[in-house]
């Protein structure tokens, strides 16, 4: 399985900035996804990064509240921007396995706490 | 609409007795299932995954899941638990009518005790 890394791994901000997350994989991966978990939650899915192109967002997350880059096959970047206490959560990557193993494998996470 | 429920907040289990975590799923189509656990200040683990063949799926640490398709479902087991496995443990699905987007569920608390 891939290995993913994710800097920083916490950090605590001050409402109104904002954060970019960074998530590097030691191979080249095609799929690449942004996840929330609140805290006490389950993961919601904020977008998958698309490698040449702009990100694919679920319903309830916009390009404007947290752009996402993928310059390559092998790092993706996400930014919470103009941050609320709301914000406060792990961000997690994750890329999926191969295209017969269906499985993702997650990033240790960002936790982000919003002052 | 595709989900996944998990029933229970929380599971206790002592040390050295078996130990299920209960799924159920709700997909349009054939599902495909995961098991993840999240240790404490850490990321999910991959445990293992049911895509087609037998039911019954292994997995890593001794886990084991098995399908029953006219239950939806897909709990997850293992025979003997330990302390060790004191942790946060989501079901998770894709369907692929959603263009193979990854559904968790709430998540469940097993608390292993000696």
């Amino acid at each position: 399985s891939a290995v993913i890394s994710q800097k920083p791994s916490r950090d605590i901000c001050q409402r109104g900035t904002s954060l970019t997350i960074q998530c590097q994989v030691d191979s080249q991966v095609t799929m690449m996804f942004w996840y929330r978990q609140q805290p006490g939650q389950s993961l919601t899915l904020i977008a998958t990064a698309n490698q040449g192109s702009e990100a694919t967002y679920e319903s309830g997350f916009v390009i404007d509240k947290f752009p996402i880059s993928r310059p390559n096959l092998t790092f993706s970047t996400l930014t919470v921007s103009n941050m609320s206490p709301e914000d406060s959560s792990i961000y997690l990557c994750s890329v999926a396995g191969t295209a017969s193993s269906y499985e993702q494998y997650f990033g240790p996470g960002t936790r982000l706490t919003v002052t | 609409a595709q989900s996944v429920a998990q029933p229970e907040d929380q599971v206790n289990v002592a040390e050295g007795n078996p130990l299920t975590v209960k799924c159920t799923y709700s997909v349009s189509g054939n599902p495909y299932l995961f098991w993840y656990v999240q240790y404490p200040n850490r990321g999910l683990q991959f445990l293992l995954k049911y895509i087609t063949g037998d039911n019954l799926v292994k997995g890593s640490y001794g886990f084991e899941a098995e399908f029953n398709k006219s239950q939806t479902s897909f709990h997850l087991k293992k025979p003997s638990a330990l302390v060790s496995d004191s942790a946060l443990y989501f079901c998770a699905v894709i369907s692929y009518n959603q263009g193979g987007k990854l559904i968790f569920g709430q998540g469940t608390e097993l608390s292993v005790k000696p």
